[in-house]
């Protein structure tokens, strides 16, 4: 069974500081794509990374990086340098090759920045 | 670029009273999606659709249908509404496999609420 497990329904991080989000997931495919999105109070969804299983180095887009551990089958999101406005719903999701391609999601992590 | 657009965005239904959600994108994407998401919850897939005349169902597909005529639109219909479908319902759109990378390109959401 494809499945996301995100074990953090809340984080807290002071401002301009390092933040990791955990993601675990599971599936039997060899080929997926791993993501990670941002669900900012005003409730869009908005893409932040993406991570393919063959892909051998880890994602990176500015302050946002993927740790991916093919092994472990974790994908956890790394953001440094935490601003106020990172304050979100971070949801990790995955895409396996099989099964019309369908995205499932993780339960989210809501993040708190501090000022 | 409109990208992908619901409507309504708001909407307020009684019991056993029937609607349709619409979605329709302008990028000429193969996948389109609906998700609801229930208050701090992730998004769990409803249908799906793997281009025009071709739907099938996610994960909690009961009490709801979709169609797919033409590669834009994808409506989704509730019938005999339930106080279990209030939530907020997205619709998302992506690439077919090989073009991209396969993120979802999010819908703004459409508020339901049944009472």
């Amino acid at each position: 069974a494809q499945k996301i497990t995100q074990t953090q329904p809340g984080m807290f991080v002071q401002e301009k500081e390092a933040v990791t989000l955990d993601c675990t997931y599971d599936t039997s495919d060899q080929s997926y794509g791993l993501f990670w999105y941002k669900q900012p109070s005003s409730g869009e969804m908005i893409f932040l990374i993406y991570q393919g299983s063959y892909d051998e180095q880890n994602a990176t887009e500015g302050r946002y990086s993927l740790n991916f551990q093919k092994a472990r089958k974790s994908a956890n999101l790394v953001i440094s340098a935490s601003q106020l406005g990172d304050s979100a719903m971070y949801f990790c999701a995955m895409r396996p090759s099989s099964g019309g391609f369908k995205t499932i999601f993780g339960a989210g992590t809501r993040l708190f920045v501090k000022a | 670029n409109a990208g992908v657009t619901q409507t309504p965005k708001f909407r307020i239904l009684k019991i056993g009273q029937s609607m349709t959600l619409q979605c329709t994108q302008d990028m000429n994407h193969n996948y389109m999606y609906w998700y609801r998401q229930d208050p701090g919850m992730g998004l769990k897939l409803i249908y799906y659709s793997v281009g025009a005349g071709i739907t099938d169902k996610g994960e909690v597909p009961n009490g709801y249908n979709v169609s797919r005529s033409t590669t834009e639109d994808f409506p989704l219909r509730l019938e005999l509404a339930a106080p279990s479908q209030t939530s907020v319902y997205f619709c998302a759109s992506s690439y077919s496999s090989g073009r991209g990378t396969g993120e979802l390109f999010f819908g703004e959401g459409s508020r339901l609420t049944v009472l």
